[in-house]
């Protein structure tokens, strides 16, 4: 069965250091690997996508995103973080051209960025 | 270009008081999902549809009822509220083809 991991609940950073928010998946085949974020009281917003290509992808608000085949992983990155970086972060799979063709979400990380 | 427009954005309800939420999108996109999401869960989906006039149920279906007899809108009914069923609801809109969702602002639903 297709799954997400976000092995961490909450990841505390101080502004201006580099950031790192992990996901793992287990899915068979080239799944699309994507990352939301959710502001509070907000829906969840799109920040960035892999499909196929260059394993570092670029996205919204400065943040990455490395796909690690081997690793199964697609840790969400940034090299500065700021304090309106603070939100719930998650991460996403999906695998086109399956019957049952939906995102699964992981749980969600918690991201807090201390001035 | 309005996305995903949820309405009401909260709402309370007495248990056993029934009510719809509506989410209308404006793209032409053909899924349409429901989910719940309360504290250290995740996104739950409730139900989905992959095309106007279809349903399917998702992770958590029971008690909630859904209808798409438009394109553009997804209702979701709750016929008799219970408390277990506070929460906070977004709808998402997906053109399929492996695209990500589009997702609307929520609803806080209490049920007291």
């Amino acid at each position: 069965a297709q799954s997400v991991a976000q092995p961490e609940d909450q990841v505390n950073v101080a502004e201006g250091n580099p950031l790192t928010v992990k996901c793992t998946y287990s899915v068979s085949g080239n799944p699309y690997l994507f990352w939301y974020v959710q502001y509070p009281n907000r829906g969840l917003q799109f920040l960035l996508k892999y499909i196929t290509g260059d394993n570092l992808v670029k996205g919204s608000y400065g943040f990455e995103a490395e796909f690690n085949k081997s690793q199964t992983s697609f840790h969400l990155k940034k090299p500065s973080a700021l304090v309106s970086d603070s939100a719930l972060y998650f991460c996403a799979v999906r695998h086109p051209g399956r019957r049952d063709d939906k995102i699964i979400f992981g749980k969600g990380t918690r991201l807090h960025i201390l001035p | 270009n309005a996305g995903v427009t949820q309405t009401p954005k909260f709402r309370v309800l007495k248990t056993g008081q029934s009510m719809t939420l509506l989410c209308a999108q404006d793209m032409n996109h053909e899924y349409m999902y429901w989910y719940r999401q309360d504290p250290g869960m995740g996104l739950r989906l409730i139900h989905y549809s992959v095309g106007e006039g279809t349903t399917a149920k998702g992770e958590v279906p029971d008690g909630y009822n859904v209808s798409r007899l438009k394109k553009q809108n997804f209702l979701l009914g709750l016929e008799s509220a219970a408390p277990s069923q506070t929460s906070v609801y977004f709808c998402a809109s997906d053109p399929g083809r492996g695209g990500g969702y589009t997702f609307g602002s929520g609803t806080r639903l209490t049920v007291v």
